[in-house]
């Protein structure tokens, strides 16, 4: 069971490339998300998805974009790199809390991006 | 607009002695707070719970106290250990999210 995992674990683009981070989980949880965490700013939500198929802007989506066609995956995507972009990236995912209302949330290692 | 704040970026402690984590919230709304734990390199990993209709949990050495009306929690672990130097974050559930603090960087001392 290796839980949540992350592809890249490092990557440095010049400004204006594109990449696409991948994360995959093997737990079958039905929730994803995708946070950037950045010097003194905690972890910042981008984007999300509460089942295959869906996505939904969380608080900094802006510059990123992402897909969700299997359960198991999501993909963060870089159309046009910044160098504001340069950051640790995480990816969690968490079963559907259902009745009894379990919210944690199970990360990845983390992808370190830098942008020149 | 920083709904959970952690105002203590750091924190020192001697070895055996309780360490003292806080965290304020805005957001009225907020019905589970959790609490992770980080090591360098690494994803964060979840470390304790509390639901919005408790005011205290408890994990062995951890403890995590929340004050509704003050809109704060906190987690206390005691007795400290080496181990437990890291950094710390809370967080916030609402509406199918997490809100996350600046996290607090514990550091044990021998």
């Amino acid at each position: 069971n290796a839980g949540v995992t992350q592809t890249p674990k490092f990557r440095v683009l010049k400004t204006g490339q594109s990449m696409t981070l991948l994360c995959a989980q093997d737990m079958n949880h039905e929730y994803m998300y995708w946070y950037r965490q950045d010097p003194g700013m905690g972890l910042r939500l981008i984007h999300y998805s509460v089942g295959e198929g869906t996505t939904a802007k969380g608080e900094v989506p802006d510059g990123y974009n992402v897909s969700r066609l299997k359960k198991q995956n999501f993909l963060l995507g870089l159309e046009s790199a910044a160098p504001s972009q340069t950051s640790v990236y995480f990816c969690a995912s968490n079963q559907n809390p259902g009745p009894i209302g379990v919210y944690e949330q199970y990360f990845g290692p983390g992808t370190r991006l830098t942008v020149t | 607009d920083q709904q959970v704040k952690q105002n203590s970026p750091s924190l020192s402690v001697q070895e055996g002695r309780i360490s003292i984590l806080n965290c304020d919230y805005t957001n009225s709304m907020f019905d589970y707070f959790l609490w992770y734990k980080k090591y360098p390199a690494e994803g964060p990993t979840f470390l304790i719970s509390i639901s919005s209709i408790k005011d205290k949990n408890e994990d062995g050495r951890f403890t995590v106290f929340l004050n509704k009306s003050a809109k704060h929690l906190s987690l206390h672990i005691v007795p400290s250990q080496p181990g437990d130097s890291a950094v710390y974050f809370c967080a916030a559930r609402g509406a199918q999210k997490l809100v996350f603090g600046q996290g607090t960087r514990l550091t044990i001392n021998p």
